[in-house]
C-alpha cells in the first residue's frame, strides 16, 4: 500500500519565519505534488516535481519554494509565512499511470 | 490549461436517495477524470476513475459518466448511506502526459441526513 507521510498535523508559526513541510513517499514515484486546500477553492496546485532536482510552478507557486533533493522526499517552503499562507497543506505522489496518493494533509496556522 | 468546474458546492439528500455531482472541463485533450473523497479531518482517497475511452463505469453504488463531446462528467452515487457524507472533488489530467498534473474542481460536500 503506498504511503505519502506528511511530517506535521498541524503547524503554527509566526508572521514572518521560515516553514518547511516535508513529504515523505514509499513507492519510488517519480511526480510529487503540493496543493493547498481552502474552503470553496478546492485544491490548488503550488509546485510539483517529475524528478529528482526538478520542479515546476504550479498555479499558485507565489510566496513558495520546493526542494526535491531525493526521490522519495519533496518539501515546501514558506520563505516567509505571511497570515494569507494560512490553509491546509497536501502532499501527493504518482507513477506514470495510477491517480494520485494524498498525504493526511498539514493544517498550517500562521499568526 | 485546463479549467475543471464542479457543481454543486453543496449537496443535502435524504438517506436512500440518490445524489449526483457534475464537472466540466475546457481541454479537450484531458483523457482521465478520477474522483476523490474527502472525509473529514482525512485525507483525499480515489473512489472512482474514468478513461476517455469509456462512457460509463460502475462499482457498487457509485459510477461515472463521461460525455467526452460536451466535455462534462458526473458522479453518481445511489442509495445513499450517512458514511457517504463528505466532500468530493472531480479531477481531470492528460494520463501519463503532462506528469499527471491533476486539474481539480472547488469541490461539493455531500450531507447525506439519515
Amino acid at each position: 500500500d503506498v504511503k505519502v507521510t506528511q511530517s506535521s498535523r498541524y503547524l503554527v508559526k509566526r508572521t514572518g519565519e521560515k516553514v518547511f513541510l516535508e513529504c515523505v513517499q514509499d513507492m519510488d514515484h517519480e511526480n510529487m505534488f503540493w496543493y493547498r486546500q481552502d474552503p470553496g477553492l478546492g485544491l490548488r496546485l503550488i509546485y510539483f516535481s517529475y524528478d529528482v532536482k526538478m520542479k515546476e510552478k504550479g498555479d499558485i507557486p507565489e510566496g513558495y519554494s520546493v526542494s526535491r533533493e531525493k526521490k522519495e522526499r519533496f518539501s515546501l517552503i514558506l520563505e516567509s509565512a505571511s497570515t494569507n499562507q494560512t490553509s491546509m497543506y497536501l502532499c501527493a505522489s504518482n507513477g506514470q499511470n495510477y491517480g494520485y496518493t494524498f498525504g493526511s494533509g498539514t493544517r498550517l496556522t500562521v499568526v | 490549461g485546463e479549467n475543471v468546474e464542479q457543481h454543486p458546492s453543496t449537496l443535502s439528500v435524504q438517506e436512500g436517495d440518490s445524489a449526483v455531482i457534475k464537472c466540466t472541463y475546457s481541454d479537450s485533450a484531458s483523457n482521465y477524470f478520477p474522483w476523490y473523497k474527502q472525509e473529514l479531518g482525512k485525507r483525499p482517497q480515489l473512489i472512482i476513475d474514468i478513461r476517455s475511452n469509456v462512457g460509463e463505469k460502475k462499482d457498487q453504488r457509485i459510477a461515472v459518466t463521461l460525455n467526452k463531446t460536451a466535455k462534462h462528467f458526473s458522479l453518481h452515487i445511489t442509495e445513499t448511506q450517512p458514511e457517504d457524507s463528505a466532500v468530493y472533488f472531480c479531477a481531470a489530467t492528460q494520463n501519463p502526459y503532462n506528469f499527471n498534473k491533476f486539474y481539480f474542481g472547488s469541490g461539493t460536500k455531500l450531507n447525506v441526513k439519515p
